[in-house]
């Protein structure tokens, strides 16, 4: 079936680097990216999302980038601060085909350290 | 901010008991969803909600799961004879409308069956 995947089950930075974090997706027919942060106990947060039309979007601090040739995703976080350590996931809405449901990927736990 | 609440935030069961996990949405939101999320895994699709009946299913939502509406607030999923596999945290979410719209998550309720 489809499925959305993440390349890096973890991801170490230092503060102040910038983080980039992937995704590849397999559902061509895609329309739809979202990626949201999950902090330890708490429900998924809404980051950034990004239309199949768009190739790059920027929000503060985070930038997602989206290749439909080789269907990747990846979000950029600059300066990366300790508030930011989470586990990241990505998620797409196959809106093409009616849907309504957000399918996600596995998740990139982001530690930053200081 | 607005937000989507759940209620409780833990519930311990036993085996074959029913649950009722409670939701409440955003207030101007009319698309509900649940997911759940087993420890360590992803975030998987449940149920999605419109106009007072399902929209979508997922697999995972067989015969012993039910979602209502019972007022204008409140949204919930039951589960009628629960298994120790049901063991997760179901998140809630709701969005403005269907497609290219944001879908906001509630903190979750951890379920225990024991």
């Amino acid at each position: 079936g489809e499925n959305v995947g993440l390349h890096l089950p973890t991801l170490s930075v230092q503060e102040g680097d910038n983080s980039i974090i992937n995704c590849a997706y397999s559902n061509s027919a895609s329309d739809y990216f979202i990626w949201y942060k999950q902090e330890s106990g708490k429900g998924p947060q809404f980051i950034i999302d990004i239309r199949s039309n768009m190739d790059k979007r920027q929000g503060q601090r985070v930038t997602v980038l989206l290749n439909k040739t080789v269907k990747h995703l990846s979000l950029q976080i600059a300066a990366t601060q300790p508030g930011d350590s989470a586990v990241y996931f990505c998620a797409e809405n196959p809106l093409s085909g009616g849907y309504n449901k957000l399918i996600f990927g596995a998740g990139t736990r982001l530690a930053v350290h200081p | 901010e607005p937000e989507v609440t759940q209620t409780p935030s833990h519930q311990v069961t036993q085996m074959g008991q029913e649950v009722i996990l409670r939701c409440v949405p955003i207030s101007n939101h009319l698309y509900f969803y649940w997911y759940r999320q087993i420890l360590g895994q992803k975030v998987e699709f449940l149920v999605s909600f419109y106009n007072n009946e399902i929209s979508e299913k997922s697999e995972i939502f067989d015969d012993q799961f039910s979602v209502e509406r019972p007022d204008g607030s409140n949204f919930t999923l039951k589960i009628r004879s629960t298994k120790l596999e049901d063991s997760a945290m179901y998140f809630c979410a709701s969005s403005i409308s269907k497609g290219v719209d944001t879908q906001y998550f509630g903190p979750g309720t951890r379920l225990t069956v024991l």
